[in-house]
């Protein structure tokens, strides 16, 4: 079946530094790809998506590429702030038969000042 | 702003009881969906809807039952809680093969 999966957390940085997060996908068909953020105490917000290969899905000084020769969609942001502390997952839709999104695990950040 | 709304942020209830979470959407989507949030797990797809009075078993459905009589409104039903449904529920509704929105979580504590 369908099934992402990624780095493990948490992830802890400092403020301005680099951030890559792994994402890694197995899909049958051709799925759209999304990045989800969940604040504390909140539900999920998008924060990006890609719906074809080669795509660049970008929002808030965050990245990532949908890369089907590697089967990946990581996410990457050039500067860190300690507003950015969140978990994030990576989320995938393969829209043939059932409509629902298949999640990874979800990968918390801790920005530090 | 679209806006998906579920009818508690925290609930508690004894283990044996009937629970029901409520989730309403305003967005007229035709698709909508509980999860459950368990930390290491990510989320995991109990039960989905496609139409009125129309669901589907998601990946964990066991223990789990659901309405859906009106677009807008999908209900998730615990018929006997136990604590091992102690999680975060999420309701999301989506528009054919749009993003989904979600709602702001439902915390339950089944004691």
């Amino acid at each position: 079946g369908d099934s992402v999966t990624q780095m493990e957390g948490p992830v802890t940085l400092s403020e301005e530094a680099f951030l890559t997060i792994n994402c890694t996908y197995t899909a049958t068909g051709y799925p759209s790809l999304f990045w989800y953020v969940q604040y504390p105490g909140e539900g999920l917000q998008l924060l990006l998506k890609a719906t074809k290969a080669d795509d660049k899905g970008s929002n808030k000084g965050f990245e990532a590429t949908y890369r089907k020769e590697t089967t990946s969609f990581h996410l990457e942001k050039g500067s860190v702030q300690v507003s950015d502390s969140a978990v994030y997952f990576c989320a995938l839709s393969v829209d043939t038969g059932r409509r629902a999104l298949t999640f990874g695990s979800g990968t918390r950040l801790q920005v530090q000042p | 702003d679209v806006k998906v709304t579920q009818s508690s942020r925290y609930l508690v209830k004894r283990t044996g009881e009937k629970v029901f979470l409520e989730c309403v959407q305003d967005m007229d989507h035709e698709n909508m969906f509980w999860y459950r949030q368990d930390p290491g797990l990510g989320l995991r797809l109990i039960y989905f809807s496609y139409d009125v009075k129309m669901k589907e078993k998601g990946d964990i459905p066991e223990g789990y039952s659901v309405s859906r009589e009106k677009k807008e409104r999908f209900s998730l039903i615990l018929e006997s809680a136990s604590t091992n449904q102690t999680s975060m529920y999420l309701c999301a509704s989506r528009l054919a093969d749009t993003e989904a929105f979600f709602g702001q979580g439902t915390r339950l504590t089944v004691v």
